[in-house]
């Protein structure tokens, strides 16, 4: 079945406490991504990848990080999180001649103490 | 002045009933139009694209005005299965990169 897998699916965790959320698709999508979404404000880009080893910033990449080593993975890495990245966190993937279309995993949620 | 904007609802509608949806963008150099679906505490799916010309999937029926920048969603015969939010996604470039998503429309169909 194809699909994007995110893990954790719920974490609490504290400040400062460096977290990975991991991401893995079996679509051989090139292009991957990051978003959170908050009340009001939508989905918001973080970090996306156009390919392994090519990653670039989107709207809000501040306190995240990423890497693209593996062409189905795609983790996402909080160094110090801060209660201010409390949210739901999805991961997309697309292939290249897509249109539009953004295959989601189910999401991540986050919260920081 | 967000990007795309929408109305967020919520909207109440008895089951059976019509309902339209319309967003706004503002960048005039948008190319590509998209409605998605969104249940509650689930991720996001692609419902449908909007074509200049408006497109018909069923019960739905996107269109989309340049010259005003708004695109619409109208829902017809609803039903319980359709409530969720709906999100109007607007993309400038030709990489998916180019994204941007409205904070979405809240939809409650109601027996």
């Amino acid at each position: 079945e194809a699909q994007v897998t995110q893990n954790p699916r719920y974490l609490i965790t504290v400040t400062g406490k460096k977290l990975t959320v991991t991401c893995s698709q079996n679509m051989n999508h090139e292009y991957m991504s990051w978003y959170r979404q908050d009340p009001g404000l939508g989905l918001r880009q973080i970090y996306y990848s156009m390919n392994v080893e090519v990653t670039d910033k989107g709207d809000v990449p501040e306190g995240y990080k990423v890497s693209r080593k593996e062409k189905r993975n795609f983790p996402l890495i909080l160094e110090s999180p801060s209660p201010n990245q409390t949210s739901l966190y999805f991961c997309a993937s697309s292939s290249p001649g897509s249109t539009g279309e953004l295959f989601f995993g189910e999401g991540s949620r986050l919260t920081v103490l | 002045r967000k990007e795309v904007e929408q109305d967020p609802g919520p909207f109440n509608v008895p089951e059976g009933a019509t309902v339209a949806f319309n967003c706004t963008y503002s960048n005039s150099a948008s190319q590509s139009f998209f409605w998605y679906r969104q249940d509650c505490r689930k991720e996001p799916k692609l419902l449908m694209s909007v074509y200049s010309s408006g497109n018909e999937d069923g019960r739905f029926t996107a269109q989309l005005n340049r010259a005003s920048q708004y695109i619409s969603l109208l829902i017809r015969d609803s039903k319980l299965s359709d409530s969720a939010t709906y999100l109007c996604v607007v993309r400038t470039s030709g990489s998916a990169r180019q994204l941007t998503f409205g904070s979405g429309t809240q939809l409650t169909v109601l027996p």
